[in-house]
């Protein structure tokens, strides 16, 4: 099966403006998690969606939202983007709620 | 509220032998534990993971051992290759209970070294 993938792998946003990442699960796979890395926090989870509900939130402000697609691929989207949400964003899928798979991340700078 | 935590940040180790990896939990809900093995800017890859009701699982080099009563848990990687060199992080989750749903909480990780 192929694995998690992302898209964009890089981007680069100016503050205020609006970013959305992709996120395509491993064929099979129903549940959707988002996390946020960064040096200083580490890995943060942002939400969990399955079924194109969302199931579960992190301690994120609103900016940060996600959905889902009846196809289970999924996406994130921040808004009023700050210096501070530069980071990697990873998605992760999985099979009910076992072993989350990670894609590759994509890589956000805001300046 | 640090629930996970890997209180050494980095471990070198000479290849051929035993590399240990500890991570600690504060949250008696965890019944589910992982880890993973990542090198910068790339996605977590899964390595090994154990149901609370295991006390070890074993797959190939790598073994994982929980100890609940100390909530503790360590990986054990043997023997050290110098390809396994990357941050280990480790992760819980409390699979019980809708506000834990797809979950994970990671520990900051431990860079490890292997020495040729």
């Amino acid at each position: 099966k192929a694995g998690v993938t992302q898209t964009p792998r890089y981007l680069i946003k100016t503050r205020g403006q609006q970013v959305t990442l992709s996120c395509s699960p491993i064929s099979g796979h129903r549940s959707v998690s988002w996390y946020q890395q960064t040096p200083g926090q580490g890995l943060q989870f942002l939400f969990e969606y399955f079924s194109e509900t969302q199931r579960n939130k992190g301690n994120f402000p609103g900016r940060f939202s996600g959905r889902q697609f009846s196809n289970s691929r999924s996406e994130m989207n921040v808004s009023t983007l700050e210096l501070g949400d530069s980071a990697l964003y990873l998605c992760a899928s999985s099979d009910l709620q076992e072993t989350q798979y990670f894609g590759p991340g994509t890589r956000l700078l805001v300046l | 509220d640090q629930q996970v935590k890997q209180n050494s940040p980095s471990l070198s180790v000479q290849e051929g032998r035993i590399s240990i990896l500890n991570c600690d939990y504060t949250n008696s809900m965890f019944d589910y534990f992982l880890w993973y093995k990542k090198y910068p800017a790339e996605g977590p890859t899964f390595l090994i993971s154990i149901s609370s009701i295991k006390d070890k699982n074993e797959d190939g080099r790598f073994t994982v051992f929980l100890n609940k009563s100390a909530k503790h848990l360590s990986l054990h990687i043997v023997p050290s290759q110098p390809g396994d060199s990357a941050v280990y992080f480790c992760a819980a989750s409390a699979r019980k209970g809708s506000s834990n749903t797809g979950k994970l909480i990671f520990g900051q990780g431990t860079t490890l070294q292997v020495k040729p």
